[in-house]
């Protein structure tokens, strides 16, 4: 059972516009949720995370939205960039307990286009 | 070192061999964790350290796959006998803290399995 869904698999947006990508969790446990840029041949790195009590949370051009009540977010790419292009993959974990594993969505490839 | 360092980069790997990954983990990190990546796929846990304990290793896939951290630093995960569904990139993590929100939480770039 796939803990965390995450859509869509792929996305090409236009430079300048607005990338959306979604997610849905399972476990009610979990309390924490970041988003990882990947490029290739690198590892996951942290973009941005949010804690379950906050509805938002915006660092820059992304953006946070969560929906507790839904079991739902979302990441919001704003004036996407060509510099942006990379697999993009939303996360969660239950709390700050000692060796709590990240549980990984199937990640999100975007291209934007100059 | 300043980032999480793993070797070889690549390993190409005949179907039967045994072969060894390393992870050289940020100083003074105390929480160490694998993943393994297949391809077009998220990094799934495999095994978890704190210090040199192996606290966790319910991730693990087969009895065929075994880590160590001996003296609380350096990790090798070791695969024998590897299968052609071991080809992944094998991912490390280390932090300060114990879990994923702990400071410094930082990837290494993983070293991409073939097995052939």
């Amino acid at each position: 059972q796939q803990q965390v869904k995450q859509s869509p698999q792929s996305l090409i947006v236009q430079k300048g516009g607005i990338s959306i990508i979604n997610c849905a969790y399972e476990n009610t446990a979990f309390d924490y949720f970041p988003w990882y840029q990947q490029f290739p041949g690198k590892g996951p790195a942290l973009l941005i995370a949010i804690r379950p009590d906050v509805s938002e949370k915006k660092e820059g051009r992304f953006t946070i939205s969560f929906n507790k009540s839904a079991k739902q977010f979302s990441l919001h790419i704003m004036d996407s960039q060509p510099g942006d292009s990379a697999t993009y993959f939303c996360a969660a974990s239950r709390a700050n307990q000692a060796g709590t594993a990240l549980i990984f969505g199937k990640g999100t490839t975007l291209s934007v286009s100059s | 070192g300043a980032g999480v360092s793993q070797s070889p980069r690549y390993k190409v790997a005949k179907r039967g061999q045994d072969v060894a990954l390393r992870c050289d983990p940020i100083s003074g990190h105390v929480s160490l964790f694998w993943y393994q990546q297949a391809l077009g796929q998220g990094p799934e846990f495999l095994t978890y350290f704190q210090n040199e304990a192996q606290l966790d290793k319910s991730g693990l896939p087969s009895d065929r796959f075994f880590a160590e951290r001996p003296e609380g630093s350096v990790s090798t995960l070791k695969i024998q006998r590897t299968q052609q569904e071991d080809s992944a990139v094998y991912l490390c993590a280390s932090s300060l803290g114990s879990g994923p929100r702990a400071p410094g939480y930082t990837f290494g770039s993983g070293t991409r399995l073939t097995v052939v």
